[in-house]
């Protein structure tokens, strides 16, 4: 079956604009992560979805970051006035089962420039 | 929160050697361990994982073990291949902390023919 697919697939933004990432999930995978990869490091953890309610948004840096599921299933990460320490790779995954026993399968990344 | 560690962080290898990365981890409530495969450009890719109930997972070439006293786990790739290059992350979650996995740096595997 498909895997978890992301959209764009690359965005390049000037300092200040709002974009949106958007990440379909693997059909019938109600778990729903997004991480952040910075060139060199491990990806790190931003927010995790059950449904359609984020269950831990601990790893989002500060208030300019928010993430939707309104439906369960494709999940939007929303960045507002973003600054060039946002560029990176935004990587989502999805898993059958919540956390941590839920094998987690990412999708291709997201990589945002801002310039 | 939880904190892992990696080593090496490069790493090379004769073709047809083995290869060993080690990672530890801080929260001792983790309880899953996973392991990823990140070619250039490419997404992270699961190649095993475990479990604390435990201690060894094989997989053809490829085990992974497991020493929840000393919270430290790796990754063993036997008669290793061209098609082995690439960085390796381990990771760990279950613990008192965050939902999502936690990362080590990563291992850049390089192997020479």
């Amino acid at each position: 079956g498909a895997g978890v697919s992301q959209t764009p697939s690359n965005k390049v933004t000037e300092k200040g604009k709002y974009v949106e990432l958007r990440c379909d999930p693997i059909s019938g995978h109600t778990a729903l992560y997004w991480y952040r990869q910075s060139l060199g490091q491990g990806p790190e953890f931003l927010i995790y979805f059950q449904g359609t309610g984020a269950a831990d948004d601990s790893g989002l840096p500060n208030d300019r970051f928010f993430a939707v599921r309104p439906e369960g299933s494709v999940s939007t990460l929303k960045i507002q006035r973003t600054e060039r320490g946002d560029s990176a790779v935004y990587l989502c995954a999805s898993s059958l089962s919540p956390p941590p026993a839920g094998e987690q399968y990412f999708g291709p990344g997201t990589r945002l420039t801002v310039t | 929160g939880e904190n892992v560690e990696q080593h090496p962080s490069t790493l090379s290898v004769q073709e047809g050697d083995s290869a060993v990365i080690k990672c530890t981890y801080s929260d001792s409530a983790s309880n899953y361990f996973p392991w990823y495969k990140q070619e250039l450009g490419k997404r992270p890719q699961l190649i095993i994982d475990i479990r604390s109930n435990v201690g060894e997972k094989k997989d053809q070439r490829i085990a992974v073990t497991l020493n929840k006293t000393a919270k430290h786990f790796s990754l063993h790739i036997t008669e290793t291949q061209p098609e082995d290059s690439a960085v390796y992350f381990c990771a760990a979650s279950g613990g008192g902390g965050a939902d999502g996995l936690t990362f080590g740096k990563g291992t850049h595997l390089i192997i020479q023919p």
